[in-house]
Order: C-alpha cells, then sequence, then structure tokens
C-alpha cells in the first residue's frame, strides 16, 4: 500500500529564511506521481507540483525548488528567502498510475510559520 | 473560470441525522474526488467518480456514506445516521481526466455534528 510520511510536523523560521520541507514516500507501483500543495489559513488547498516518477530532474518555480530523489524515495520541498505569505500547512501527496487508485494520499502536512 | 464550488460551506446537525454534501466541479472535468479532512486522520481519501466507470469507493469509512455523481457533473456525497466522529472538513477535487493530474479543490464544507 502507499504511504507518505512528513515528518515535520511544524517548523519555524524568520523571514528570509531558506526552508526544506521533506517528504519520503512508499509505493509498489513503478509508475506514480508526487505532489505538493499548499493550506493557507483559509483552508483551501493550493497545487504547487505535480512529478512523474521517471523525471527526476530537480525543478525551481521562483522561490521554490523540489528535489526528487528515487533512491531515497524523497520529494523535498525547499523555499528560499522565505515570506510571511508562505505561512501555511504544506501537504505531500502520492497518486499511483498502474493499480487504478487515481487518488491522492497525503501525508500529515507541514506546517510552516514564517516570523516577520 | 469558476474553480470547484461546495455548498453547504458550514453544517451543524445533530447525531443521527443525515446530511447531504454538495459539490460542482470545473465544468468539463471527468474526474471527482470526495476527500475528509479532520484532526486525527490527517486528509482522507473517500470516493473518486471518473466518467461513466463504476465508482472507487474504497475509501468510505462505513455504509452510513454513500455518494453518487449525475450526468457526470455534480456529486452529493451522503452521510446517513451522523456520528460526533464524521464531523470533520469535507473537501471535494475535479482534475481534467484519468492520468494523475493535478486536482483542484473546492472550500470544503466543515461539518459538525452535535
Amino acid at each position: 500500500a502507499q504511504k507518505v510520511t512528513q515528518a515535520q510536523t511544524e517548523i519555524s523560521v524568520v523571514e528570509k529564511e531558506d526552508v526544506t520541507l521533506d517528504c519520503v514516500y512508499e509505493t509498489r507501483d513503478t509508475t506514480y506521481y508526487l505532489f505538493w500543495y499548499k493550506q493557507p489559513p483559509s483552508g483551501e488547498l493550493v497545487f504547487l507540483i505535480r512529478r512523474n516518477s521517471f523525471d527526476e530532474q530537480n525543478e525551481i518555480s521562483g522561490r521554490y525548488s523540489w528535489n526528487f530523489q528515487k533512491s531515497t524515495s524523497s520529494f523535498n520541498f525547499t523555499i528560499t528567502a522565505s515570506q510571511v505569505v508562505d505561512s501555511a500547512v504544506y501537504f505531500c501527496a502520492l497518486s499511483e498510475a498502474n493499480t487504478g487508485r487515481r487518488a491522492l494520499t497525503f501525508g500529515s502536512g507541514t506546517r510552516l510559520q514564517v516570523q516577520p | 473560470g469558476a474553480g470547484v464550488s461546495q455548498s453547504p460551506s458550514n453544517k451543524v446537525t445533530e447525531k443521527g441525522k443525515d446530511v447531504e454534501l454538495r459539490c460542482d466541479p470545473i465544468s468539463g472535468h471527468t474526474a471527482l474526488y470526495w476527500y475528509r479532512q479532520s484532526l486525527g486522520q490527517g486528509l482522507e481519501f473517500l470516493i473518486y467518480f471518473q466518467g461513466n466507470s463504476a465508482p472507487d469507493k474504497s475509501g468510505l469509512p462505513s455504509d452510513r456514506f454513500s455518494a453518487e455523481r449525475t450526468g457526470g457533473s455534480v456529486s452529493t456525497l451522503t452521510i446517513q445516521r451522523t456520528q460526533q466522529e464524521d464531523s470533520a472538513v469535507y473537501l471535494c477535487a475535479s482534475s481534467r481526466d484519468r492520468t494523475p493530474n493535478e486536482q483542484f479543490f473546492g472550500p470544503g464544507t466543515r461539518l459538525t455534528v452535535l
């Protein structure tokens, strides 16, 4: 069965610091997709990125970057020069392609607090 | 364009009553998902609809929970004989097709069972 672990329950940083959110996953499927979602205080989940299991290239989008490593089953998320608006709960999620289970399996989330 | 909408935004009910939660997916999205977010259990999958295929009900926690999707669009999640442990935020999401694309989430319905 699939599983996503976000070991960091809560992280607090000061504005402009870099912060990395960890995500470790388990799956028996050979083809799978990994996601990060942001849930700000307003509550609505916002999609950040999707990565498929065949593409291990790191991705950068502005201050956000993602490091996907199949060897360690990790898909970590780094925010560079954090800002107060980055304060939110961040969820890592997994979807399997071959088992027919399209739904997302979420990690427990990491609450990020960015202090001014 | 319009995003996923859900109604009501808040629902307070008494234990033992039935409730219906509604989801309007993004137009043209063939896949629709229901999830539940609670303090103790995090974000849990409930049920998945894809086009005219039989739904994946593997996440429904008990037979008190059911859902339907009419005309491939609007979906209703029904909880019968509600219990206090059903209190949670119920989230609906939709995506374009079968492939694991980005799921767009609605704002959720906060259900409180007294």
